[in-house]
């Protein structure tokens, strides 16, 4: 079947380091890969998108790649804030006939001061 | 620019009573996508619609659940009779396309005691 798998245990880290998230998928072969954010209580919001032809991109302090062959990408924010602490989402469009965004259930990334 | 404006923000109800939860989505945008999110399954996409019309409603749980979008600002969720096993957050979404990043609203808790 298939999956989208993320860190379900939260991420601690101290300001100013990098933080690296992880999303792994299994039996999918995604078009597009798509990163939100969700602070408690809101909706998610749209960080960045990388198509399945791009190993990288950025955006400010943060950075995705993308590799088809692991079927990993990996999610950066470089010289992390407190404010960055939130639950992070991986997203994949998979183009076959329809176009639905199928979402991993997220990874809570902690930076204290 | 609003946002996607979703209605109300909170809902405790009884069980078998019925629901309805509103969404009007940002002025523009062809997509809207209704989600539901829970601790044990995440963000799952329910239905969505491409101008009005609904495309894909595989992920609509039984018929106690049905959506609506009479125009293009305005969509509605629909549970009846609700469940305690509904009881969840509600997210309405929009996008300019089918594969554009998506815009979410800050979702309706749905409460079924």
């Amino acid at each position: 079947s298939q999956k989208i798998e993320q860190n379900s245990e939260a991420l601690n880290i101290q300001e100013g380091k990098t933080a690296t998230l992880t999303c792994n998928y299994t039996n999918y072969s995604p078009a597009y890969l798509q990163w939100y954010r969700q602070d408690p209580g809101r909706g998610p919001v749209f960080l960045l998108l990388i198509r399945e032809n791009e190993k990288e991109k950025r955006k400010e302090r943060l950075k995705v790649t993308f590799d088809t062959t692991l079927k990993q990408s990996l999610f950066h924010i470089t010289a992390s804030q407190p404010a960055d602490s939130a639950t992070y989402l991986c997203a994949l469009i998979r183009v076959s006939g329809y176009s639905t965004l199928t979402f991993g259930k997220g990874t809570m990334l902690l930076v204290s001061p | 620019d609003a946002g996607v404006i979703q209605s109300p923000r909170h809902e405790v109800t009884e069980m078998g009573q019925e629901v309805t939860l509103r969404c009007k989505p940002i002025s523009g945008h062809d997509y809207l996508f209704w989600y539901r999110q829970t601790m044990m399954r995440g963000l799952e996409l329910l239905i969505y619609f491409n101008n009005n019309v609904p495309i894909d409603d595989s992920g609509m749980p039984e018929d106690r659940f049905s959506a609506k979008m009479p125009n293009a600002s305005f969509s509605t969720l629909k549970i009846q009779p609700s469940e305690p096993r509904d009881s969840a957050v509600y997210f309405c979404a929009s996008s300019p396309g089918g594969n554009q990043p998506q815009h979410f609203g800050d979702g309706t808790r749905l409460s079924i005691l």
